[in-house]
């Protein structure tokens, strides 16, 4: 039972260059989230699906594209990438939404230059 | 916007003391959560509290929660060195799917 996983663990990109972070549970969970973390700061929601074939959006979700690929997976692409979305991303899922508690990935660390 | 605040943002504390953190915040909540988070990892759900309930315990952790003020309080009691790491609050609002989490307290705890 390896919880949530995250891929990759570190990333460096170029300006405009794009990619897609993945995530994937194996707890069987409603729903998933994505948050970035920058420093000294708590965790921002990026975009979050309720329950599969949904996804909406959060705090910060300009840049960001997302897919709810199935139950267990949830990726989140960035076309684009900006200096400004230099940050450590996580993934987590739930049970029952923001009604009980989050179960956090491991985090991607991302430079972008 | 950061819908939880913490207070202090960094506090540090000897082995075997009590180490009280604060979290504010501003709409009206179904149910407000603390986190742990060591040092460049994932974090780590501790307990939840809901608007009906005032206090509530597990193991060293107590919580406590004033919905008139819109405070709860994480008291950690006999700290340890395992305990250094970043605690956060966190609140949903509305019946929503959306956690807000706030900018953490920083706690050492120094053997």
């Amino acid at each position: 039972n390896a919880g949530v996983t995250q891929t990759p663990k570190f990333q460096v990109l170029k300006t405009g260059q794009s990619m897609t972070l993945q995530c994937a549970q194996d707890m069987n969970h409603n729903s998933m989230y994505w948050y970035r973390q920058d420093p000294g700061m708590g965790l921002r929601l990026i975009y979050y699906s309720a329950s599969e074939g949904t996804t909406d959006k959060g705090e910060v979700p300009n840049g960001y594209n997302v897919s709810r690929l199935n139950k267990r997976e949830f990726s989140l692409r960035l076309e684009s990438a900006a200096p400004s979305q230099t940050s450590v991303y996580f993934c987590a899922s739930s049970v029952l939404g923001g009604e009980g508690e989050q179960f956090f990935g491991p985090g991607t660390r991302l430079t972008v230059l | 916007s950061q819908q939880g605040e913490e207070d202090p943002q960094a506090l540090s504390i000897q082995e075997g003391e009590n180490a009280t953190m604060n979290c504010s915040y501003k709409t009206s909540i179904n149910n407000l959560q603390w986190y742990r988070q060591n040092s460049g990892r994932g974090l780590v759900h501790l307990i939840l509290i809901r608007s009906n309930e005032r206090e509530k315990h597990s193991g060293r952790l107590r919580v406590t929660l004033d919905t008139s003020k819109k405070s709860s309080s994480l008291l950690i009691t006999a700290s340890r060195a395992a305990d250094t790491a970043s605690y956060f609050c966190a609140t949903d609002r509305d019946s929503s799917y959306k956690l807000i989490f706030g900018s953490g307290t920083r706690l050492l705890v120094r053997p």
